[in-house]
């Protein structure tokens, strides 16, 4: 399994800020992704971050909105930009760790999630 | 788009099997079925993941049919921590549908 960390675990924004949230894992891994949670809904993935490249966003999340950073193969940072109450959201980051036994079959290991309202 | 067909909510008592279906028609060849399962609050939890054999854990069974179109979780012995949603999900990316809500009542 992996240990992993985000920061903050929640955070209560104005309108038309941005805030930064960071994941943390105890590996090193190649990919990253991150997903948003809205209230009593399922998890969607926003965007997969490379190390080493720029991140690939799903459908319906821009660049613009939502920046991703990938320094490193432990970090990442995922940015809510000039953010509206519709952002209030969970913000998830998850990793792909091999399982052995299983051929090249990843499990993904989630961090606590960030929790975030906005005002 | 979720590849997954899921029952939205299932109940089950406590201390019996609880048995969740997963309809995924279009999976291809080479794609696994995993499921998760998120308490509330909590990020989502691995609990198995198959590709054409039934796996067993510590956590559950998964049963996969023989033309690989559905599959089953079971867990064999329901208790109220087991009160969750449960996502199945064929692997391409890791997209998750919107799940089956089960509460294990006492």
């Amino acid at each position: 399994s992996a240990v992993i960390s985000q920061k903050p675990s929640r955070d209560i924004c104005q309108r038309g800020t941005s805030l930064t949230i960071q994941c943390q894992v105890d590996s090193q891994v190649t990919m990253m992704f991150w997903y948003r949670q809205q209230p009593g809904q399922s998890l969607t993935l926003i965007a997969t971050a490379n190390q080493g490249s720029e991140a690939t966003y799903e459908s319906g999340f821009v660049i613009d909105k939502f920046p991703i950073s990938r320094p490193n193969l432990t970090f990442s940072t995922l940015t809510v930009s000039n953010m509206s109450p519709e952002d209030s959201s969970i913000y998830l980051c998850s990793v792909p760790l091999s399982s052995p036994g299983l051929g090249w079959a990843d499990t993904q290991y989630f961090g606590p999630g960030t929790r975030l309202t906005v005002l | 788009d979720a590849k997954t067909t899921q029952p939205p909510s299932m109940d089950c008592a406590e201390g019996r099997a609880a048995n969740l279906p997963c309809n995924h028609s279009t999976i291809s060849g080479n794609e696994y079925v995993y499921w998760y399962r998120q308490i509330h609050s909590q990020g989502p939890q691995y609990i198995i993941h198959g590709l054409k054999n039934n796996e067993t854990n510590e956590m559950a069974s998964l049963i996969i049919t023989e033309d690989r179109k559905s599959s089953t979780l079971i867990l064999p012995h329901a208790t109220l921590r087991d009160t969750a949603v449960y996502y199945c999900i064929v692997f391409d990316k890791l997209i998750f549908g919107t799940g089956t809500r089960l509460q294990v009542f006492p």
